[in-house]
């Protein structure tokens, strides 16, 4: 049982918009920013987004983070095959004095 | 460029021990604080210990808190973690991190080692 929760999977045709949710506490996501990962069959997780919205370098703007009280989202527009992946929200935790992973959200672009 | 490359990985026996090691370049180590993440087979990524740039402030996960200890050599430009009373449920993919800053949370990954608990 993750302490912020995802969706386990998200879908949607090339080109359209998919948004993922994570849903956590005041102890996490409620006080503390929020990170997004991207993990591709046997790799390691790559950041995606950090600070709720903003993109490192190299990330195209396709990727969006969002974030409003306990909850915070991830877009991504203009879904491409190479988009299928584990997605995972983080955030540090003031209670557990830990970060807190999301349990992953798998996207497959039909 | 940040450079992870972790190593120490392997098949132990429950209640063995392994020390893990992340040597780092790419940037200044002892500016910034470093995790430790694992991933079990088919499973979600899991926190598990972060240390400070200096070291001297340390935090675990509670399913860790006890048996690893974390710990870091600035002057090498290395993490470790020593793992202690190693159970099945420890068998997993162990990704060493750096830390952007604060509370941020971890930017730059290793490509992981993989230590199966297993008699």
């Amino acid at each position: 049982q993750s302490v912020l929760t995802q969706p386990p999977s998200a879908s949607g045709t090339p080109g359209q918009r998919a948004t993922i949710p994570c849903s956590g506490s005041n102890s996490n996501i409620g006080n503390n920013p929020v990170n997004w990962y991207l993990q591709l069959p046997g790799t390691a997780p790559k950041l995606l987004i950090y600070m709720n919205s903003e993109r490192p370098s190299g990330v195209p703007d396709r990727f969006s983070g969002s974030k409003s009280g306990t909850s915070a989202s991830l877009a991504i527009s203009g879904l491409q095959s190479e988009d299928e992946a584990d997605y995972y929200c983080a955030a540090w935790d003031d209670s557990l004095k830990g970060w807190v992973f999301g349990g992953g959200t798998r996207v497959t672009v039909l | 460029e940040v450079q992870l490359v972790e190593s120490g990985g392997g098949l132990v026996k429950p209640g063995g021990s392994l020390r893990l090691s992340c040597l780092a370049s790419g940037f200044t180590f002892s500016a910034y604080a470093m995790s430790w993440v694992r991933q079990a087979p088919g499973k979600g990524l899991e926190w598990i210990s972060a240390i400070s740039g200096s070291g001297d402030v340390t935090y675990y996960s509670e399913s860790v808190k006890g048996r690893f200890t974390v710990s870091r050599d600035n002057s090498d430009s290395t993490l470790f973690l020593q793992t202690a009373g190693l159970r099945a449920e420890d068998t997993a993919i162990y990704y060493c991190a750096k830390v952007l800053g604060g509370y941020v949370g971890m930017d730059s990954w290793g490509q992981g080692t993989l230590v199966t608990v297993s008699s």
